[in-house]
């Protein structure tokens, strides 16, 4: 089964910390993706990677970088955390064929609260 | 602009009804995918439908696609309490291997005994 990972269920930030969110992937993805779910809006994409050190923007990627330096791990990085960016954020990953039933595989998500 | 409307957002049914929720998007795709979330935890796949006619089934559920409408369905039989979740739709429009995916808002549904 492939596992997606997430290094914390809960955080809990204050309003101008640097924030950083940890995902890993045990499945040789090539792809994998970052979210943010709110009540409401569904899922929007922050970015994305299809390969190591290579990363696109998605539809919402102000306030947010990213890092891949390895194939199995993402990670999102909030420079400077601000209280709109209480969230939950859900990685994703898959493996890049672009053909068939290709799927995303989701982690466990990490509810994050700024105040 | 790129989009996936699903109808409706919320759903309260009463177990053994059958119900349909729809998955409306805006830009042609290779594939259409319906994933469920449980309250407090990630999303799981349920379906990936590639092709326009296509039908797939897992136990209650139901879901098919009509490309040149570019809807997809997802049918709800008999529904038990264990249903209850919220759905999500998603449409594939990166193209070839990036898998970049649009969400639909999701649909909570309420299975009442």
């Amino acid at each position: 089964d492939v596992k997606v990972t997430q290094s914390s269920r809960y955080l809990v930030k204050r309003t101008g910390e640097k924030v950083f969110l940890e995902c890993v992937q045990d499945m040789d993805h090539e792809n994998m993706f970052w979210y943010r779910q709110d009540p409401g809006l569904g899922l929007r994409l922050i970015y994305f990677s299809y390969d190591v050190k290579m990363k696109e923007k998605g539809d919402i990627p102000e306030g947010y970088s990213v890092s891949r330096e390895k194939k199995e791990r993402f990670s999102l990085i909030l420079e400077s955390a601000s209280t709109n960016q209480t969230s939950m954020y859900l990685c994703a990953s898959s493996f890049g064929s672009g053909i068939g039933e290709e799927t995303q595989y989701f982690g466990p998500g990490t509810r994050l609260l700024v105040l | 602009e790129l989009k996936v409307e699903q109808n409706p957002l919320f759903l309260s049914m009463q177990e053994g009804k059958n119900y349909t929720i729809y998955c409306n998007y805006s830009t042609t795709s290779d594939r259409l995918y319906w994933y469920r979330q449980d309250p407090g935890k990630s999303l799981e796949s349920l379906f990936v439908l590639l092709s326009n006619g296509a039908v797939k089934q897992e136990g209650r559920l139901m879901a098919s696609l009509d490309t040149k409408a570019r809807l997809s369905t997802l049918h709800i039989t008999a529904a038990v309490h264990d249903l209850s979740a919220t759905y999500f739709c998603a449409v594939d429009w990166g193209g070839g291997a990036t898998n970049k995916l649009i969400f639909g808002t999701g649909t909570l549904l309420a299975v009442q005994p």
